[in-house]
Parts: C-alpha cells; structure tokens; sequence
C-alpha cells in the first residue's frame, strides 16, 4: 500500500493567496483527519471526516478555512486568503473502523509558508 | 475532555542508556492511548498503543510502555538507546479508539549522543 499522500510537500505563497492542500487516504479507509502542527500550539484537530460526511470541524480556525472530500479517496484542505500565521505543516491521517482496535496513519505532511 | 501532558521538551541520552519518555493523561473516560514518532520532514509513525487488556505494551524498535491507570501515566521507555532512536515523541489520547481524533501533548525531542 502507497500509504497516505499528501500533495504538495512544501508551499510558499505570498500572504492573501489561496492555498488547496491534497491528501489520498489509503484505500478502503473510511475516517479522514487533518491535523495542523506548529511549534506554539503542537499537533491539534482541524476537523475529520466519516464515509465523506464532515463529523467535527470545530477545530477550524476561522472561515478563512475550509475542507471538503468529494470522494473516499480524495480530500482538499483550503486556505483562502492565507495568512503568515498559517504557516505550518499540516497532515492528513486514515483509519479504518475495526470495533476501535486501530490507529490512524499519518502522511508526510505539506509544510505551508506564507510570506 | 482528554488532555496529554509530556514532561521535559527535551530529553538526551547517552547511546546505549536507558531511554524513558514521560506521559500523563486526562480523560473522562477509560482512555485509549499512543506513543508517535517523528522523523526529520516525515509524518507521523505509531510506535504502540494501549487500548484494552495487558496494561504493558510492546512496540516496534524495541520500545515499550506501561498503562497505570492510578497514576494517570503512560510512559515510554527503551532499555538501551541506539542512535537511530534520535526523534520527536509524541504522546496521544483518544476517548474511543482510533476512529475519533487525537489530542497529542506537545513532543519531546529525543537526542542520542554517541
């Protein structure tokens, strides 16, 4: 398996441009999250998704942000207009539901700078 | 609510020493817990988790940590550092399995000198 893929590995963009972050889930795989890091607030939710249907974006940080997945095998995580303060590196994670036995796998993340 | 708190941002130790990586927990609820690693540039890797039954947990590269539910405590150790352990630890906890989001504790970075 190809595991998780994220595209684009890095974006640098200039502050008030739109920013689309791409992630494949691994096939089969049936919860989607995108998680953002960042050195003051760690590892923190942004929103996930079940069977395509978002569960929870309250981790959202404003409406500048906005996530969608057309399908179970593609999710778009967009920023506009993008900010210097989301400067980041932002992952997308799959899971399958096995009765709660299970783990989320990570992808490589994209880091984001925003100038 | 589920929080993780990770002590020591920084942890060194000498090649071949004993590796322990400290991790509380807060939940609600009987928690199901993880241990992450980071490489440079790279995503996030599941070294183990507890979720139910034997409270000692066993993970790839040699790590292994104990569940102790009195003390709220889930910490990571490794009897002998190898240099290739050199990474950022991530302590998570989740109310109900893998399916729900993780709340991490902020990283400790592990240095391994030679």
């Amino acid at each position: 398996d190809a595991g998780v893929i994220q595209s684009p590995r890095h974006e640098v963009t200039e502050m008030g441009q739109e920013v689309t972050l791409r992630c494949k889930p691994i096939s089969g795989h049936d919860y989607l999250f995108w998680y953002r890091q960042t050195m003051m607030r760690g590892l923190e939710l942004l929103i996930y998704f079940n069977n395509n249907v978002p569960i929870d974006d309250s981790g959202m940080p404003e409406d500048r942000f906005s996530a969608k997945m057309p399908n179970a095998s593609f999710s778009t995580l967009k920023i506009q207009p993008s900010e210097p303060r989301d400067s980041a590196v932002y992952f997308c994670a799959s899971s399958l539901w096995e009765g709660g036995d299970n783990e989320q796998f990570f992808g490589p993340g994209t880091r984001l700078t925003v100038l | 609510a589920q929080s993780v708190t990770q002590l020591g941002s920084h942890v060194s130790v000498s090649e071949g020493a004993l590796v322990l990586l400290r991790c509380n927990y807060s939940s609600s609820v009987p928690p199901y817990l993880f241990w992450y690693v980071q490489y440079p540039n790279q995503g996030l890797q599941l070294l183990l988790k507890y979720t139910t039954g034997a409270t000692l947990v066993k993970g790839i590269n040699g790590f292994e940590a104990e569940f102790k539910k009195s003390e709220t405590s889930f910490h990571l150790t490794k009897p002998s550092a190898h240099m290739s352990d050199a990474a950022e630890y991530f302590c998570a906890v989740t109310p109900w399995g893998g399916n729900t989001p993780l709340v991490f504790g902020k990283g400790t970075r592990l240095s391994v000198i030679a």
